[in-house]
């Protein structure tokens, strides 16, 4: 069955690059038109879809992010990985990673607090 | 970037009623015959879990009282009869074009 987990540093301090890993299980990223997305949430907040990656390492960004984010996937290890430089406590939220451009399976997420 | 509203912010519906979810968008999200929207619902400490997708289509698993419907711009979740486990908060999403975005959700109440 398909599966996603997502891993990061739980805590980082302002000014920061935070370095999120989404591991998965059911599905590969060398099929063609497979994709993984990532998207955050801040506490009681709506939801903000932030790069997504298909199996041909083509990348997309969010504009109002695109200079502080790096999307990249290792596809032997069934991972894709996020980076966001610069976090501030507008960063704050749970980060899920998600398959497909219609989020057909997301992680429980992990949750950055940015604090100093 | 294409903006979703959806409307409304919460509603209350008695057990076994409707309760009808709209998104509109501000410009068209697909073709004549393709809606690239996605229906989404989301409980709290849980991650959001698909519904529909485009517009119209089931997921699997899904219990038959969800569908969607729409096309162009104006887009609707439609939950009958609905049942006490559909208290939760609904989404819509495009994805036609990049920055895919949400909208601002619809929070249910069942009464």
């Amino acid at each position: 069955q398909v599966t996603l987990k997502e891993s990061g540093p739980g805590i980082l301090q302002p000014s920061q690059t935070l370095s999120l890993t989404c591991s998965f299980s059911g599905f590969s990223l060398s099929t063609s038109g497979m994709g993984v997305s990532w998207i955050r949430q801040p506490s009681g907040k709506g939801l903000e879809w932030l790069a997504h990656i298909y199996w041909d390492n083509d990348k997309r960004y969010n504009p109002s992010l695109k200079s502080r984010l790096t999307i990249s996937k290792d596809t032997s290890s069934n991972q894709v990985f996020l980076k966001i430089t610069s976090v501030d406590t507008a960063d704050i939220a749970t980060y899920y990673c998600a398959r497909r451009e219609y989020f057909d399976y997301w992680g429980q997420g992990t949750t950055l607090t940015v604090s100093s | 970037d294409i903006v979703l509203t959806q409307s409304p912010a919460s509603l209350a519906v008695s057990l076994g009623q409707r309760a009808t979810i709209s998104c509109r968008a501000s410009q068209s999200v697909g073709t004549s015959n393709y809606g690239y929207m996605h229906w989404y619902q989301q409980k709290p400490g849980q991650p959001p879990k698909l519904l529909i997708k485009y517009a119209s289509n089931l997921e699997s698993g899904v219990p038959a009282r969800f569908s969607g419907s729409g096309s162009g711009t104006d887009f609707t979740l439609n939950i009958h009869p609905v049942e006490e486990e559909d208290t939760a908060t609904y989404y819509c999403q495009h994805s036609w074009e990049i920055p895919y975005t949400f909208g601002g959700g619809t929070k249910l109440e069942i009464k």
